[in-house]
């Protein structure tokens, strides 16, 4: 599974608070990814790292931030959580053959 | 731009049947070409990737998939599902040395009755 642990598993919160998720992985990835997963959608690309403080925008990135200070640590941060951000959360790297491995992925329910 | 079709939403088959889900894609070279699958309330579990070579790739649990480039296919077969193979299944394509994206399809729902 590539050492990739995402944390919590499961949040509930209420509109308009912030909310971090964290992707954690063991194995010193350049790449990073976070994605959402939606009925009807599949995935979706949220916010994607290349490095230690490089990172870029996917499709639906509005609402979002990311930061990664460290390699290991790649966090998702929603400013103030709307009930549209309601999904799972889906942390992937990418080795550099190109292969993609995910986490488990966090359910948030944004009340 | 890179996209990928999945064009079946929900399949269902017997247990012992034959499987075909369907994959399309657009792109304006040949790219790196993936199947994963996940299983209810879990992450993807990547199933076969494409790269480049031999067209016909095998992957786990007993799943091929054949790259076509003249159709911009890359169908995911098995001969004979078996009842644990009941989940949803994603292609996904990602462009040749650039790990920056990954696209993936909306993905097929494949439910097995016995």
């Amino acid at each position: 599974d590539a050492g990739i642990t995402q944390s919590p598993r499961h949040k509930v919160t209420e509109t308009g608070t912030p909310v971090t998720l964290r992707c954690h992985q063991t194995e010193n990835h350049r790449y990073m990814y976070w994605y959402r997963q939606d009925p009807g959608h599949g995935l979706r690309l949220i916010h994607y790292s290349y490095g230690v403080k490089d990172t870029d925008k996917g499709e639906v990135s509005d609402g979002y931030s990311v930061s990664r200070s460290k390699t290991e640590d790649f966090l998702l941060t929603l400013e103030s959580a709307t009930s549209s951000q309601t999904s799972v959360y889906f942390c992937a790297i990418r080795t550099e053959r190109g292969e993609a491995f995910f986490g488990q992925g966090t359910r948030l329910t944004v009340v | 731009a890179q996209s990928v079709t999945q064009p079946d939403i929900h399949i269902t088959v017997s247990e012992g049947a034959s499987l075909e889900l369907r994959c399309n894609y657009s792109y304006g070279a040949t790219p790196y070409l993936f199947w994963y699958v996940q299983s209810p309330g879990q992450g993807l579990q990547l199933l076969l990737k494409y790269f480049s070579g031999d067209t016909l790739v095998q992957g786990i649990k007993g799943f091929e998939a054949e790259f076509k480039r003249s159709q911009s296919s890359f169908n995911l077969r098995k001969p004979s599902v078996h009842w644990s193979d009941a989940a949803e299944y994603f292609c996904a394509v990602g462009a040749p040395y650039n790990t920056d994206k990954l696209i993936f399809g909306t993905g097929t729902r494949l439910q097995v009755f016995p």
